[in-house]
């Protein structure tokens, strides 16, 4: 299946440092977004990049596109405590995926204070 | 505003008996509706999903069934639990518009198959 696939499992930082998730599939896609989960919690959307954009950004927020590594980045500047949380990349293939994601396993984000 | 609510929150049930989680939504019209199950600590995995009344896809067999007798509502059923149905269960909608649609999660049900 068209499954995006994190990278670290697990990151633990510093406040104040940058934090960097990759995320990679298998094969074409229409979008892929980034969300984020905390303990317990639904998931929320944090950013959509369409296939035909390499980058874009929201506040502490960069993502990159690379379709021909056929992976995606997600780095955090400046990370806080608040950031602590687990991260997903979603896979939207193209076709008649009826907007349909499929998710990784994440990444576990620990920031401490 | 839009909003989405799924209940119970929290559920134990004994292996055998029946399943029924609710999921509504407020605020939209003819959303696309989606039920994830999530494993201890693991990833989201797409159990069914729904573009419009009555239509349902599956896209992994399983003991559960999705049922959407209303626009914005979608319900996740099973006659009879399996211990391995145990895990945390997300509802999310969408408007797919012009090739893309954020997902918008409920804060899930948490099952306990015993």
């Amino acid at each position: 299946s068209q499954q995006g696939e994190e990278d670290p499992q697990a990151l633990s930082i510093q406040e104040g440092e940058n934090a960097t998730m990759n995320c990679s599939y298998k094969t074409s896609i229409n979008n892929l977004q980034w969300y984020r989960q905390n303990s317990g919690r639904g998931l929320v959307h944090l950013i959509l990049i369409r296939s035909n954009e390499r980058e874009k950004h929201s506040g502490r927020l960069r993502v990159t596109l690379d379709t021909s590594k056929k992976s995606s980045s997600l780095l955090i500047t400046a990370s806080r405590a608040a950031d602590t949380a687990s991260y997903f990349c979603g896979i939207n293939a193209g076709g008649t995926s009826y907007g349909k994601l499929t998710f990784g396993q994440g990444t576990i984000l620990t920031v401490h204070p | 505003s839009q909003t989405i609510h799924q209940w119970p929150a929290t559920l134990v049930q004994p292996v055998g008996s029946p399943l029924s989680l609710e999921c509504t939504v407020e605020g939209t019209s003819n959303p696309n509706l989606y039920w994830y199950r999530q494993a201890a600590g693991r990833g989201l995995q797409l159990l069914f999903y729904s573009v419009g009344i009555g239509q349902i896809s599956s896209e992994v067999p399983q003991n559960l069934s999705a049922s959407r007798p209303q626009d914005r509502q979608f319900i996740l059923s099973s006659k009879k639990l399996l211990l391995s149905d145990s895990g945390f269960y997300l509802c999310a909608w969408s408007v797919f518009w012009q090739g893309a649609g954020e997902l918008f999660f409920g804060e899930g049900s948490r099952l306990t198959v015993l």
